[in-house]
């Protein structure tokens, strides 16, 4: 059964302390790993895709990148207002996407 | 601006009482897609479409219904709700199929089924 696991759940760092968020995956074919950002209430803004082992991406203060089994959001320096849940998805060989459960991130000042 | 819209952003309804939640994308997507979000369970996927008159069942499909005659709309249909269909739900669109492009969502639709 494919499955994707994101943690730690939940993570509260003070501002400018960096910090990583795993996503890791069993999946029987991997096409992309995708990383969104929600707000409360709102739906899942896009961040960034990533198609094979060794890719990284950046924006602002967020890098990500990934592995054969797994790949990590890097919050470097965070601020208030990085506070969201970042959710992690896996595009399937059967054209259906696994999503995590998320991480829920909360930057105090 | 390209952009997903659900409407409406809040409901709430009675047990049995037909309702429907639009969804239009104006970005000329093929692909249409409902999730249900409820905590400690994260996003669930209801029905998709890969294309006009084409649509085919999520991980979660009972008791919802979806129809897809036209690109850019794809409503959701909930014949007879039941409370345990209380839950945040999101429309989302990709230019291809959502394991190679990323998915673009709406704001979300909160229901309330008493």
């Amino acid at each position: 059964e494919d499955q994707v696991t994101q943690s730690p759940e939940a993570l509260r760092l003070q501002e400018g302390e960096s910090s990583s968020l795993n996503c890791s995956y069993t999946v029987s074919g991997l096409r992309g790993l995708f990383w969104y950002r929600q707000d409360p209430g709102k739906g899942p803004e896009f961040l960034f895709t990533l198609y094979s082992a060794g890719e990284e991406k950046e924006k602002e203060r967020l890098k990500a990148t990934l592995t054969k089994k797994e790949s990590f959001l890097h919050i470097t320096a965070p601020k208030p207002e990085d506070s969201a849940t970042y959710l992690c998805a896996v595009g399937l060989e059967n054209n259906r996407l696994a999503f995590g459960k998320g991480n829920q991130v909360v930057v105090i000042p | 601006e390209a952009q997903v819209t659900q409407n409406p952003r809040y409901l709430i309804t009675v047990t049995g009482k037909k309702l429907t939640v639009t969804c239009s994308q104006n970005m000329n997507h093929e692909y249409m897609s409902w999730y249900r979000q409820d905590p400690g369970l994260g996003l669930r996927q209801i029905y998709y479409s890969m294309n006009v008159e084409v649509t085919d069942k999520g991980d979660v499909p009972e008791g919802y219904k979806v129809s897809r005659k036209e690109k850019r709309n794809f409503p959701l249909i909930l014949e007879s709700p039941s409370p345990n269909q209380t839950s945040l739900y999101f429309c989302a669109s990709s230019f291809r199929t959502p394991g190679n492009s990323p998915l673009h969502f709406g704001n979300g639709t909160r229901l309330t089924v008493t």
